[in-house]
């Protein structure tokens, strides 16, 4: 059974760059099916797409992040990463990292989030 | 704000039918652009419910039912039961944001 684990600093200063990884086991991130996502839930709001990476490293970005946001594959290790950059106290939410089915067109599997906090 | 609209909560009581609406434009629903609904367990991933509109995932029981008409969709659960308790939430494209996006989630409660 596949299965998405999120890691990465619980807390992280304003001004400072967010980074997560995700690993993946249970199946290939090499396969052309499927794009590696992120997505972020603010407490009390719903979630938001990050953004997506395929098996060749070709990223999608939500437009409203998309000049903060770098999101990479390593392909020999089963793992994607997220880096937001110049965090403020707005970034803080459970982030999330999912499958996103290409042939069907949704999230099919999900990681159960990690919360991350900016504050000094 | 999300751009999918759902009712922040539902309530019924155990074996009665819950309706939760996702409410989007003609950017997105209204675009004939698949509906998608996902149900979180408190302290769990969030699980595919319903893709494609209507569609259930093998394991999913019949009990939950989807639907799509305009630029809304629907997720209904018949015979409510205390294990539905859960928050859930709908997700499509949306062509002007040329991204997914999201509805508000809503926390359906078991009375």
């Amino acid at each position: 059974q596949l299965q998405l684990q999120e890691s990465g600093p619980g807390l992280v200063k304003p001004s400072e760059t967010l980074s997560l990884t995700c690993t993946v086991s249970g199946g290939s991130i090499s396969s052309t099916d499927y794009h590696w996502s992120w997505i972020r839930q603010p407490a009390g709001r719903g979630m938001e797409w990050i953004g997506s990476i395929d098996h060749s490293g070709s990223t999608f970005y939500n437009s409203s992040l998309k000049s903060r946001v770098t999101i990479s594959v390593d392909t020999s290790k089963n793992l994607f990463s997220l880096k937001l950059r110049s965090a403020t106290a707005a970034d803080t939410a459970v982030y999330h990292c999912a499958r996103y089915n290409t042939g069907v067109g949704n999230f099919d599997w999900w990681g159960q989030g990690t919360l991350v906090a900016v504050s000094s | 704000q999300s751009v999918l609209t759902q009712p922040p909560s539902v309530s019924g009581a155990p074996g009665q039918r819950v309706t939760i609406s996702c409410t989007g434009s003609n950017s997105n629903i209204g675009a004939t652009y698949d509906v998608h609904w996902y149900q979180q367990l408190p302290g769990t991933a969030p699980k595919l419910l319903i893709y494609g509109n209507s569609n259930r995932p093998s394991g999913v029981p019949d009990r939950f039912f989807g639907s799509q008409s305009g630029t809304s969709a629907s997720l209904a659960i018949s015979g409510l039961q205390a294990e539905d308790e859960a928050q859930y939430f709908c997700q499509s494209y949306d062509s002007s944001l040329s991204g997914y996006v999201f509805g508000s989630g809503t926390k359906v409660t078991v009375l």
